[in-house]
Parts: structure tokens; C-alpha cells; sequence
């Protein structure tokens, strides 16, 4: 079957610290692997993807790399902000055809960084 | 980007009442939404399934006719939550599909049963 699992949190940083928050999977098949973020009182935001094997995902400074060897997805950031202060989520899904299916996610980890 | 909406964004109802949950997608057109609930602190559970013009196909421990969700155009999806109970509450998320590659998620609705 699919699942995902992530590193528990919370996670606390001071400001400019590197984050690492680590992500494998389980999937039958090759699935693609997101991270989303979500904001105090907000909606879930797709933060970055890979669709195939050592694609890497960057957005906002973060970055992740899709290995198949060891399943894993972990998400990196060289130097955390206050405003990145958020829940993190990795996720997986397979495609059907042209179309992604349904989204696997993690528990998610709480991510607060302080000045 | 492509956006969602949701109505209401929160929501106080007595116990043993209905409540109607409006997902919306403003820009685009989806054939395919999901409903998600998520407790405090914990990961999104996919509930079902909303094809549009077809019935929902919900997860495995979901009750359908406790949670109807109704697909009736490209754009609208809606999760009613019949005969609620303080168990129901929780965070309701809906996301649509937009061009087969990308889920986009609405703010979410938080439902409080009294």
C-alpha cells in the first residue's frame, strides 16, 4: 500500500539554523512526492514536487530531492526565517493515467522558528 | 495561482442538526474534488472522493449517508454533515484537481457541534 512517514515534531530553530525535516514513503509503483505547508489559520499550500526518481523540488529557499533507494524525500532549508514558522507536510500520490490520484500525507511536523 | 474557497470558515451547530460545507474552486474547473478532515495536530484524512456529476466514493470507516457530498457542477462541490455530533467536530478541507497534475486546497472549514 501507500503511506508516508514523517519526522515527529515539534521542530524549534533559531533564526538562520538548518532544517531538516526527513520524509520516506511506501508506495507501489513510482508515485510523486510533494511538500505542502500550512500557516497558522490557513489552507494547505503546495510548497514543492518531484515526479520521477532524483528530481529535485526548490521553492522559497527549500528544497528536496526524490530518492528511490532509500524512499525518502527529506525537505532542507540552509537558513530558516520567522515567517517559515509553519506545519509541514509530505505527501505522495500516484498517478491514474495523465491524473494524480488521491494525496497520502504524513502527521505533519510543527516547524517554529524564533529571532 | 489557482484558488479554492470554502464557506462557511467556521461553523457552530447543535447536535443532531445539519450542516451544509461549500467548496468551491474560483478560477478553474474541476472534475474531481477531495474532502479531508484533520484533527488538532494530526495529518489530513481523505473522507471521500467528489467526481463531478457522479456519486462520491468514499474511504474505508467513512459514513455516506452521514456525510453526503454533492458534485453538481465543475466548480462546486459540497459536504453535508447530517444529524451532527459533538464527535463530528473537527476541520473540514476540501481541494480540487486542476488540469490532472494539481491539487489545490481551500482555507478549510472548522465545525463545532454543541
Amino acid at each position: 500500500g501507500n503511506s508516508v512517514t514523517q519526522m515527529e515534531g515539534p521542530v524549534t530553530l533559531s533564526e538562520e539554523a538548518f532544517l531538516t525535516i526527513n520524509c520516506t514513503y511506501t508506495a507501489t509503483g513510482y508515485p510523486s512526492l510533494f511538500w505542502y505547508v500550512q500557516y497558522p489559520g490557513e489552507g494547505l499550500q503546495l510548497l514543492l514536487k518531484a515526479t520521477k526518481a532524483d528530481d529535485k523540488g526548490s521553492n522559497k529557499g527549500f528544497e528536496a530531492t526524490y530518492r528511490k533507494e532509500t524512499t525518502s524525500f527529506h525537505l532542507e532549508k540552509g537558513s530558516v526565517q520567522v515567517s517559515d514558522s509553519a506545519v509541514y507536510f509530505c505527501a505522495l500520490s500516484q498517478r491514474r493515467g495523465s491524473t494524480l490520484g488521491r494525496l497520502y500525507f504524513g502527521r505533519g511536523t510543527q516547524l517554529t522558528v524564533w529571532p | 495561482g489557482a484558488v479554492v474557497s470554502q464557506h462557511p470558515s467556521w461553523v457552530i451547530c447543535k447536535s443532531g442538526t445539519s450542516v451544509k460545507i461549500e467548496c468551491r474552486s474560483l478560477d478553474f474547473q474541476a472534475t474531481t474534488m477531495f474532502w479531508y478532515r484533520q484533527f488538532p495536530k494530526q495529518s489530513l484524512m481523505l473522507m471521500a472522493t467528489s467526481n463531478e456529476g457522479s456519486k462520491a466514493t468514499y474511504e474505508q470507516g467513512v459514513e455516506k449517508d452521514k456525510f453526503l457530498i454533492n458534485h453538481a457542477s465543475l466548480t462546486l462541490s459540497t459536504l453535508t454533515v447530517t444529524s451532527a455530533h459533538p464527535e463530528d467536530s473537527s476541520f473540514y478541507i476540501c481541494s480540487a484537481l486542476a488540469g490532472g497534475d494539481e491539487q489545490y486546497f481551500g482555507p478549510g472549514t472548522r465545525l463545532t457541534v454543541t
